[in-house]
């Protein structure tokens, strides 16, 4: 089992409609959690980090934690083509000072 | 504010050359310093981090190797590069175990 697994996509939404990018992680007592973003040849961006279960809100982007499933989603509102990128998942294990990443959904929002 | 700086940002170098790609970091004192290998179409693999000068912990030995000699300097080398080196490397740093990590701009490597 991978230490962090997001589904690979493409995922395909108009735009204007919401994207939903969903992620596990195996160690359960992790405590931090990360979204980037990675345009083709570029470094990752942070877009969100969140360490409690339940929701966290910034702008046309929701984190959201589920530690009892293991499970982070990131929800983007009102996607643009200008979303259209790579979304990386990223998690600290429990009792380390490592940063493990998913592979990554590629997200596409055509007009 | 703190800025994180890495070259070259790109390479091409035989096989079997040896490698010393360099990262500083500016604003901080002892970050966190992380080396990641991203393969063309492939997510971003650990290679090394350091939590502190001459503390280095590897993930994935291969023939790659890391030296913090400095606070805020993070070092990757290879005495003898192989193809499957290629790749697009970056380096990262983080305050502290639950801060999110900031990148450097990468370097692009490729090994002919």
């Amino acid at each position: 089992q991978k230490e962090v697994e997001q589904n690979s996509g493409p995922l395909s939404v108009p735009e204007g409609a919401i994207a939903s990018l969903n992620c596990t992680y195996s160690d359960r007592g992790s405590q931090s959690f990360f979204w980037y973003r990675q345009y083709s040849g570029k470094s990752p961006e942070l877009i969100m980090f969140i360490y409690s279960n339940g929701d966290k809100e910034d702008g046309r982007f929701t984190a959201q934690l589920n530690k009892a499933s293991q499970y982070v989603s990131l929800l983007i509102r009102d996607s643009q083509p200008s979303d259209s990128a790579t979304y990386l998942c990223a998690v600290t294990p429990y009792n380390t000072d490592k940063l493990i990443f998913g592979t990554g959904t590629r997200l596409q929002v055509f007009p | 504010s703190q800025t994180i700086h890495q070259w070259p940002a790109t390479l091409v170098q035989p096989v079997g050359s040896p490698l010393s790609l360099e990262c500083t970091v500016e604003g901080t004192s002892n970050p966190n310093l992380y080396w990641y290998r991203q393969a063309a179409g492939r997510g971003l693999q650990l290679l090394f981090y350091s939590v502190g000068i001459g503390q280095i912990s590897s993930e994935v030995p291969q023939n790659l190797s890391a030296s913090r000699p400095q606070d805020r300097q993070f070092i990757l080398s290879s005495k003898k590069l192989l193809l499957s080196d290629s790749g697009f490397y970056l380096c990262a740093w983080r305050r502290g175990d639950n801060s999110p990590l900031h990148f450097g701009n990468g370097t692009r490597l490729t090994v002919t």
